[in-house]
């Protein structure tokens, strides 16, 4: 079952812009994460955040998660062209199994 | 550090046919992981394991799909026989251990079946 819910499914936008995806789920949660998947490859883990952080940094990624909302959002500062790529969020449960969301699209346009 | 390796990585089958993929994963993760992603969606755990001993198969299609991990290493996933509905992009990730760690996949086996 698929927990997570990222929006938009889609996102175009230009070189140099920022980007901000959503993740939200359902269920009290471990920690969340964020994984990148270019196409035809596999995920890439970007950043964990625990359920008692409200926000992580790393690099142009910055990830805030609201426990009482049930969500979470990934900003991604001064986009690249290779920041073009799905990115997922999945969320680790009770029992440490990751759920995992559909993904949202993005395409940074040159 | 070596990635996740697996392979084949395209494969083409007719339905009713079997196939069989493979994952070595990074040196020294005991948790190994078997993702089903169909174009557009999620990745959907098939099965995980934990050392050779398998932790959830819950959505594993039994009748189907079967996987083993020999000596907690390497493992393989086979299908047989296949339908037409299990064309997606077969991933496998490991992780060091079980507890919602990062996990560290391979680039899958895409599998179409005519």
């Amino acid at each position: 079952s698929q927990q997570g819910e990222e929006d938009p499914q889609a996102l175009s936008i230009q070189e140099g812009e920022n980007a901000t995806m959503n993740c939200s789920y359902k269920t009290s949660i471990n920690n969340l994460q964020w994984y990148r998947q270019n196409s035809g490859r596999g995920l890439v883990h970007l950043i964990l955040i625990r359920s008692n952080e409200r926000e992580k940094h790393s690099g142009r990624l910055r990830v805030t998660l609201d426990t009482s909302k049930k969500s979470s959002s990934l900003l991604i500062t001064a986009s690249r062209a290779a920041d073009t790529a799905s990115y997922f969020c999945a969320t680790a449960d009770s029992n440490y199994q990751l759920i995992w969301g559909a993904g949202t699209k993005l395409i940074i346009k040159p | 550090e070596a990635g996740v390796a697996q392979s084949p990585r395209y494969k083409i089958i007719e339905k009713r046919q079997s196939v069989a993929f493979w994952c070595n994963p990074i040196s020294g993760h005991a948790t190994l992981y078997w993702y089903q992603q169909i174009l557009g969606q999620g990745p959907k755990l098939l099965i995980q394991f934990q050392n050779n001993g398998v932790v959830d198969d819950s959505q594993l299609p039994k009748d189907r799909f079967s996987a083993e991990r020999l000596k907690g290493v390497d493992s393989t996933l086979k299908i047989q026989p296949a339908k037409l509905e299990d064309s997606a992009v077969y991933l496998c990730a490991s992780s060091p251990r079980p507890y919602g760690q990062p996990q560290h996949f391979g680039d899958g086996t895409r599998l179409s079946i005519l």
